[in-house]
């Protein structure tokens, strides 16, 4: 396994486009999660998944913003009606969710939104 | 929501010197994790400390975890250019991450 994969790297859209991100991580890691970084910050937790449920969403995360793992595997991020505001670097990461190991997380290396 | 705060914000040093950066809250935390960034690049997980007052050493790099396991410290000596990059800490329990501390060494 070569790690955790995002595709694409980087995304230029304009504004009002909608744009989706995929994310695949690490086999046989149940969590998956998703953040946001601009520059000058760390990551800013967006949402996570342990297999298919979506846990947990940050309020940061609007109504434009959805996540999906249908099937537990991949993941996808969609933001609707892009905003400038969305540009920025969007993170995924994989953790196994068990054992001593559950809370490490293995980052992808990111897509990096523009919105012009 | 556990706020961490992380500091210094920039630091920006010589090859062969030393420096601490530091990781703190109000909050109890039951793990803390340190990554480094590299431009472009996603975090990567340098350690994980779990126990109050615990040392860790990687190398070059030291981690402690305040005994009350509200803040910790990374300390690097002898610096060296390939340190370069940003140094983020984060709380194991809730996936929060402090801004960052944005290290460049200098040759």
């Amino acid at each position: 396994d070569t790690g955790v994969s995002q595709d694409p790297r980087h995304k230029i859209t304009k504004r009002g486009q909608n744009v989706t991100f995929r994310c695949d991580p690490i086999s046989e890691h149940n969590r998956l999660y998703w953040y946001r970084q601009t520059l000058g910050q760390g990551p800013e937790f967006l949402t996570y998944f342990q297999n298919e449920a979506q846990l947990e969403k940050s309020r940061l995360l609007s109504d434009r913003f959805s996540a999906e793992r249908p099937k537990g595997s991949f993941s996808t991020l969609e933001i609707q009606r892009t905003e400038q505001g969305d540009s920025a670097m969007y993170l995924c990461a994989s953790s196994s969710g068990e054992g001593r190991a559950k809370n490490i997380q293995y980052f992808g290396a990111g897509t990096r939104l523009s919105v012009l | 929501t556990q706020l961490l705060e992380q500091s210094p914000q920039f630091l920006s040093i010589q090859e062969g010197e030393n420096l601490t950066v530091y990781c703190n809250s109000s909050s109890v935390f039951s793990s803390l994790q340190w990554y480094r960034q590299e431009p472009g690049e996603g975090p990567v997980l340098l350690v994980t400390v779990v126990t109050g007052g615990e040392v860790k050493k990687l190398k070059r790099l030291t981690f402690q975890f305040g005994d009350a396991r509200k803040d910790s410290s990374l300390h690097i000596t002898a610096a060296q250019p390939g340190d370069t990059g940003l140094y983020l800490c984060a709380g194991a329990d809730d996936m929060r991450f402090g801004a960052g501390t944005r290290l460049t060494v200098k040759p």
